[in-house]
């Protein structure tokens, strides 16, 4: 029964320093994305996967990379962190997001709570 | 313009009050509509999908009005446990996908 789990649930990290967030699913969803929530702004997209293989920028996309090289995974790299990138990191999934089929909602994980120094 | 928006509120209400909430969305081809619900920055949860012909699950009643592109949410009987910021998701087409945008969400707060 774990759904969306995501890795790790809290991190610091000091400017300049890379990671990478983990996040996996389950549930054999083709869609998964990461969003980022800021105080007053609400969630916003960063990335997205329609399914393995492939991979779209969001509204947000710059200092980030991912990829989806099988179905169950998607991970978040954070290249050269900077301050401004402090934020709480969600991971989402759903079954499917075609045009003309049902779109199912998201399901999300615990998040990511980052801190940039 | 924000593709979705919502009035951030906060909406103050007494226990046992109906509140209604709405939300406006820009793409005049957008498809599924949700509400979920968040708790403290906790992650946001399902608290129902919105139907064209308008649905209910208890004391919430979504509605869609595709003319005037707006979904709302409508909670009868507010609990202290419906204080929370409710999120507005449209699933936009910037290609063969839809993909979810989110309002900023609104705050209600339920008192005693």
């Amino acid at each position: 029964n774990a759904g969306v789990t995501q890795t790790p649930k809290f991190q610091v990290l000091k400017t300049g320093q890379s990671m990478t967030l983990q996040c996996a699913q389950d549930m054999n969803h083709e869609y998964m994305s990461w969003y980022r929530q800021d105080p007053g702004m609400g969630l916003r997209l960063i990335h997205y996967s329609v399914g393995a293989g492939i991979t779209d920028q969001g509204e947000v996309p710059n200092g980030y990379n991912v990829s989806r090289s099988t179905t169950e995974d998607f991970p978040l790299r954070l290249l050269s962190a900077a301050p401004s990138q402090t934020s709480v990191y969600f991971c989402a999934s759903s079954s499917t997001h075609r045009v003309g089929s049902y779109n199912s909602p998201l399901h999300f994980g615990n998040g990511t709570r980052l801190t940039v120094t | 313009r924000k593709e979705v928006e919502q009035d951030p509120g906060p909406f103050n209400v007494p226990e046992g009050a109906t509140v209604a909430f709405n939300c406006t969305y820009s793409n005049s081809a957008s498809q599924s509509f949700f509400w979920y619900r968040q708790d403290c920055r906790k992650e946001p949860k399902l608290l129902m999908s919105v139907y064209s012909s308008g649905n209910e699950d208890g004391r919430f009643t979504a509605q869609l009005n595709r003319a005037s592109q707006y979904i709302s949410l409508l909670i009868r009987d507010s609990k202290l446990s419906d204080s929370a910021t409710y999120l507005c998701v449209v699933n936009m087409t910037p290609g063969g996908s839809y993909i979810p945008t989110f309002g900023r969400g609104t705050s209600l707060i339920v008192h005693p």
